[in-house]
């Protein structure tokens, strides 16, 4: 059955430096998403996109968070100049379309040291 | 404030019981819901979904209900198993009209932990 995959599992990083997180989506969808989870509460919704271009964007999506597809698979979250906050489990999900069951990756630990 | 909401934050159920899982939203404008497990170290695995011209709808050993009336969701499980233990998440899609209606966004309820004794 095909995935979502995310690449690392877990990343550590220095607090002001940049990370890039990556998700290869499911290859027949059309709408990626990112989401957070900070531990012990709710899964946040960051970004939606489709048609490489941002769909919607939460309150959380600030300057500081971009995504791209660089290339046919791969759909990529850069955080620049990192904080503490931002210590979170992050998740890629993809779906066929909007308002269509939207399947998650196992998620990017980050840690921000 | 919070959007989605969980009645009951554990559950635990015997073997070959059934489940009810229950979910509050106060939205009314939500247009398609979703429920979700997650196990430990994975990311939410899609169980089953409805949309809001529905009020029930039936998977393999799951079903859920949607009542409109009073906002709430539930998600039953039949013969509970003890491959079933995880958090079980609702989430709902609210349209947002500034983006010409709903982009696909889920808001996410805190969870529920379910435990299954053998």
């Amino acid at each position: 059955e095909p995935e979502v995959t995310q690449t690392p599992s877990h990343q550590v990083t220095q607090m002001g430096q940049e990370v890039i997180l990556r998700c290869v989506p499911i290859s027949n969808h059309l709408y990626f998403y990112w989401y957070r989870q900070i531990l012990g509460q709710k899964v946040e919704f960051l970004v939606s996109f489709y048609n490489n271009e941002i769909s919607e964007k939460s309150e959380i999506f600030d300057d500081q968070f971009s995504v791209e597809r660089p290339d046919g698979s791969n759909f990529t979250l850069k955080i620049r100049s990192t904080k503490l906050e931002d210590s979170a489990m992050y998740f890629c999900a993809s779906s066929v379309f909007k308002n269509q069951p939207q399947h998650f990756g196992d998620g990017t630990r980050l840690s921000i040291l | 404030g919070e959007s989605v909401g969980l009645h009951l934050p554990t559950l635990s159920v015997q073997e070959g019981d059934n489940s009810i899982i229950n979910c509050a939203y106060s939205n009314s404008a939500s247009d398609y819901f979703i429920w979700y497990k997650q196990e430990s170290g994975k990311g939410p695995q899609f169980i089953i979904d409805i949309r809001s011209n529905m009020d029930k709808r039936q998977g393999q050993r799951v079903t859920v209900l949607l009542n409109k009336t009073v906002k709430h969701l539930s998600l039953q499980i039949a013969a509970t198993q003890p491959g079933d233990s995880a958090v079980y998440f609702c989430a709902e899609n609210i349209p947002t009209p500034n983006y010409g209606g709903s982009q696909g966004n889920l808001i996410f309820g805190k969870g529920t932990k379910l435990s299954v004794k053998p």
